[in-house]
């Protein structure tokens, strides 16, 4: 089992503010981090696929960036919206498998 | 389809009961994924089934008991559970190259 672990647990934010978190997995081996957002009772929504080392992805107003030297992918999310409320969960796989490993994740509540 | 489907998306289930968890991809998958995620802790991986084949089984107890009939089709069977098991079960597949699953919405399973 590897250990991915996100950073800060839980947010709470008001509605027009910029955050941002932190993922941090095992920099051997690496294959893939992805970001995805879940909202209760729903399914988790893919976000972001990143593979290369320096790799920067824009949805929106939500970015990633991705350091597999360091170990480490940061989402931002800009002008933050009661929407934007959820988990966001970063998952990891290793070229050694075919399996994610999750972290914990983010809890974001955005403040109106 | 884009979707991964489960059901039931609620169950309560007594300790001597045997129930089953249904899971249902139209995508041409195929890899399809049971987690687990009991609160606040990552999704944890139970089985990996690869074209039809158990690949991978976590150590899970077997009174967890994972079936794939067919590409698009997975089941959890559920047997003398203990209230300890009660979770989110989360079904996922994937093209299986590692870059992107796609997540059901889970079952909340509660064990009485």
């Amino acid at each position: 089992i590897l250990n991915v672990e996100q950073s800060p647990q839980s947010l709470h934010v008001q509605e027009g503010d910029s955050t941002n978190f932190t993922c941090s997995f095992p920099s051997s081996n690496f294959y893939a981090l992805h970001w995805y957002r879940w909202e209760t009772a729903k399914s988790p929504e893919a976000l972001f696929v990143m593979t290369l080392n320096g790799d920067e992805k824009k949805k929106g107003r939500i970015s990633a960036t991705l350091n597999t030297k360091e170990g480490y992918s940061y989402l931002y999310i800009k002008g933050s919206q009661p929407e934007d409320s959820a988990t966001y969960l970063c998952a990891f796989n290793s070229n050694t498998g075919n399996q994610f490993y999750f972290g914990t994740g983010t809890s974001l509540t955005v403040i109106p | 389809d884009t979707e991964v489907t489960q059901t039931p998306k609620h169950l309560v289930m007594g300790m001597t009961n045997k129930k089953s968890l249904k899971c249902e991809q139209h995508m041409g998958h195929r890899a399809m994924y049971w987690y687990k995620q009991k609160a606040k802790k990552p999704p944890e991986l139970m089985f990996v089934y690869s074209y039809e084949k158990l690949s991978i089984n976590e150590s899970v107890p077997s009174r967890f008991s994972p079936e794939c009939p067919n590409s698009s089709l997975l089941n959890l069977h559920l047997h003398a559970l203990q209230p300890e098991d009660s979770a989110l079960y989360l079904c996922a597949s994937s093209t299986g190259d590692g870059y992107g699953y796609t997540f059901g919405s889970g079952t909340r399973l509660t064990v009485v």
